[in-house]
């Protein structure tokens, strides 16, 4: 299983887009990235997933170079409710490691 | 959909007692589950993976014959913890696998936090 790096925490401010980057440098052929919310006393709540380029859904974006090395999670125009954790796995079993994560802290 | 739950929520027992946590797949059928645990501002840690009708495998480090798994239908799998001390005393969260997800798509459930006195 890929190791994951990710800084330990960031703030941002309300509106604004946060881009969580993480470097995943032996990332295998077979390998998804997926990336997971976690609030406080809550369980983690699955986000977004991707093998390569971007992916985009409803709620975030999933930037994928070509050498898959990194990934950058991007929250459009983050709100107070989305401070929490965020977690970047990669892997290509069930078998999920969590990192240290990234504490997010959104200010008003 | 794809809804996990977990009982109790949180549970305070008394050193040395056994505390028994449910984990359940409510609209779908889950043939792997898994138990994690998370110390106060720490990382999730895997403690096993449990399989529908098999013996649960346990990550190195944790001990079966404490953390005692059951897996015996598609939605339903439990994590007894015996004779509980208080440096078990943790939150406790369960995931499962829907048959039709991609890779690494587990759902969480809300945890238990365990108080052991």
């Amino acid at each position: 299983l890929a190791k994951t790096t990710q800084p330990i925490s960031m703030d941002s401010y309300e509106g604004q887009e946060v881009n969580i980057t993480c470097s995943h440098n032996n990332i295998a052929t077979n390998d998804y990235i997926t990336w997971y919310q976690q609030f406080p006393s809550q369980g983690p709540r699955f986000i977004i997933q991707g093998y390569k380029t971007k992916v985009t859904n409803e709620v975030a974006s999933l930037f994928i170079p070509a050498d898959r090395k990194s990934s950058t999670l991007s929250l459009p125009r983050v709100s107070l409710s989305d401070t929490a954790v965020y977690y970047c796995l990669v892997g290509d079993t069930d078998k999920l490691i969590f990192g240290t994560g990234t504490r997010l802290q959104v200010f008003p | 959909g794809a809804v996990v739950s977990q009982h109790p929520s949180r549970v305070i027992c008394k050193s040395g007692t056994s505390v028994k946590i449910e984990c359940r797949s409510l609209d779908f059928q889950a043939t792997t589950m898994f138990w994690y645990r998370q110390f106060p501002k720490q990382s999730l840690m895997l403690m096993a993976t449990s399989n529908e009708g098999s013996k649960a495998t346990y990550e190195q480090g944790v001990e079966k014959d404490k953390f005692l798994i059951n897996h015996a239908s598609l939605t339903l799998s439990t994590l007894t913890v015996t004779s509980a001390h208080p440096e078990d005393s943790s939150f406790y969260i369960c995931s499962a696998r829907r048959a039709a997800s991609s890779y690494n798509e587990q759902f969480f459930g809300p945890g238990t936090r365990l108080t052991v006195l």
